[in-house]
C-alpha cells in the first residue's frame, strides 16, 4: 500500500545544531508539504513543493529549509535549531487541485533544549 | 485572503451526548471543504470531504457535516459521540489556485465515559 514515513518519530538536540527531519512517499504525488502543530496555533505550513527541484517558503519557514532531488522525499531541515522550534512536525502529500485529499505522516515530535 | 476559522477550541462531552463543531471559511465561490481528525498521538486523518452536490455529506465513523453556502458554514456533527471521538478536529480548505490548504486552528474533543 501507498504510504507516507517520517523519520524519526521522536527527536532531542541541543540548541544550535542542525537537524535533518525526512519524509517519504509512495504514492508518486507532486505535492509535498511540511507543517508544524503547535498548542492554539493549529497546523502551520512550514514549506511546500509542487514538483522535483520546487521548493516554496509557507507561512513559518524562517530557520527551515527543504530540498526536492526527487518526488518521493522531502527532507526538511533546522539550520540551528532553536528552542522555539520543539513542535511535532507533520509531513503530507497530496496529487492535484481541488478533489484530492491531502495525506498526512505519522509525525515527527522534535525537542530542543 | 481565504480563512477558515473554528470557533469551539475546546468541547467537553458526556458519552452520548450529541456534537456540533463550528468551520466557517471566509471564500464566496466554489469551494471545496474537508474535514481531519487527529487521535490522540496519531497523524491526521481525513473524516470527509464535500465538493458538490448534496449538501450533507456523510463521513467515517458516523460523522456528517452540513454545507451551507449562505452561511459559509461546513459544521461537522455526530448523533452520539462515543469515548474513541476524543481527538482534535481540524476544519481545511484548499487554497483557491494552489495545492495548498488553509487549516483552522482545531477544536480539541474531550468524551467523558
Amino acid at each position: 500500500d501507498a504510504e507516507i514515513t517520517q523519520s524519526p518519530r521522536h527527536k532531542i538536540t541541543e540548541t544550535g545544531r542542525q537537524v535533518t527531519l525526512a519524509c517519504h512517499q509512495t504514492w508518486n504525488h507532486n505535492n509535498m508539504f511540511w507543517y508544524r502543530q503547535d498548542l492554539g496555533h493549529g497546523l502551520r505550513l512550514i514549506h511546500y513543493s509542487y514538483g522535483v527541484q520546487d521548493t516554496n517558503k509557507g507561512e513559518v519557514s524562517d530557520g527551515y529549509s527543504v530540498s526536492r532531488s526527487n518526488t518521493e522525499d522531502l527532507p526538511l531541515t533546522l539550520e540551528s535549531a532553536a528552542s522555539s522550534q520543539t513542535s511535532v512536525y507533520f509531513c503530507a502529500s497530496r496529487r492535484d487541485f481541488g478533489t484530492d485529499t491531502q495525506y498526512f505522516g505519522p509525525g515527527t515530535r522534535l525537542t530542543v533544549l | 485572503a481565504q480563512s477558515v476559522s473554528q470557533h469551539n477550541h475546546h468541547v467537553i462531552l458526556s458519552e452520548a451526548a450529541s456534537l456540533e463543531l463550528g468551520c466557517n471559511y471566509s471564500y464566496g465561490g466554489t469551494v471545496n471543504l474537508f474535514w481531519y481528525v487527529q487521535y490522540p498521538g496519531q497523524h491526521l486523518q481525513l473524516l470527509l470531504k464535500y465538493f458538490s452536490g448534496d449538501p450533507l455529506v456523510k463521513g467515517i465513523k458516523g460523522f456528517e457535516a452540513e454545507f451551507i453556502k449562505s452561511k459559509f458554514s461546513f459544521n461537522l456533527r455526530k448523533p452520539s459521540v462515543q469515548w474513541s471521538d476524543t481527538a482534535e478536529y481540524f476544519c481545511a480548505v484548499p487554497k483557491r489556485g494552489t495545492y495548498k490548504y488553509i487549516f483552522g486552528t482545531g477544536t480539541r474533543l474531550k468524551v467523558l465515559a
